[in-house]
């Protein structure tokens, strides 16, 4: 089983909210954990978004829009990405990232389609 | 503004090594509490963290790849390097160079994160 699983794809319509879920394997544990999210584009490198541990914990990157904002799911063992007023230029891959036994994870990434 | 570029040789050979170099600007790679690591992405697949160095000489590997993996820093260049060695076609992707920034947890202390990446290059491997 993975270290952090990702739904392949979501889609959602301009002006919708989109949440994206990182579930961790189940012998980890989300609430210990800080989560960092990235966005990438095609043909361009990973943009750091934020990172999140909880809500007194947490922080967006420099110039990302409040849009964005973090979350865990206690009960399903995941972090969340919430993507507020969905935006044609959001359309992207989705990256979690958790620094786990002294190595970056990445989840396999989600990709965001604006219908 | 601290900037990162990579380079290297586009095409290695099978059973070769790979080497890249990451030139920092705007930024000095001796002072400052940073790590600088290396990730890479196969062709529309995902990231896959390599490794990273600390100023001070200190090396993380991702452990499916240590064995093969070095790590250095020429601080006088205000560079870091990637070697791979015993390359196959599975090596073949778009390689980063990044920059990692301290926070720190009043509970568990330091932690870093990837927070500015190169524009990455493509390695091919292939006879």
């Amino acid at each position: 089983q993975a270290v952090l699983t990702q739904p392949a794809s979501l889609s959602a319509s301009p002006g919708a909210s989109a949440r994206l879920t990182c579930t961790l394997r189940s012998d980890i544990n989300v609430g210990t954990y800080r989560i960092f999210w990235y966005q990438q584009k095609p043909g361009s490198p990973p943009q750091y978004l934020l990172r999140y541990k909880s809500d007194s914990d947490n922080q967006r990157g420099s110039g990302v829009p409040s849009r964005f904002s973090g979350s865990k799911d206690a009960s399903a063992n995941a972090a969340i990405l919430l993507i507020y007023g969905v935006q044609s230029g959001d359309e992207a891959d989705y990256y979690c990232v958790i620094w786990h036994n002294s190595a970056y994870v990445f989840g396999s990434g989600t990709k965001v389609t604006v219908l | 503004q601290v900037q990162l570029q990579e380079s290297g040789p586009g095409l290695v050979k099978p059973s070769q090594t790979l080497s890249l170099t990451c030139t920092v600007s705007g930024g000095s790679i001796s002072t400052g509490s940073h790590y600088w690591s290396w990730i890479r992405q196969p062709a529309g697949k995902g990231l896959e963290w390599i490794g990273r160095i600390y100023n001070s000489g200190s090396t993380d590997y991702n452990a499916s790849l240590k064995s093969r993996v070095t790590i250095s820093v020429d601080m006088s260049r205000n560079q870091f390097s990637l070697r791979l060695s015993s390359v196959t076609a599975a090596d073949t992707a778009v390689y980063y160079c990044a920059r990692e920034y301290p926070g720190y947890d009043f509970l568990t202390g330091y932690y870093f994160y990837i927070d500015v990446w190169g524009r990455g290059t493509t390695v091919t491997v292939s006879s």
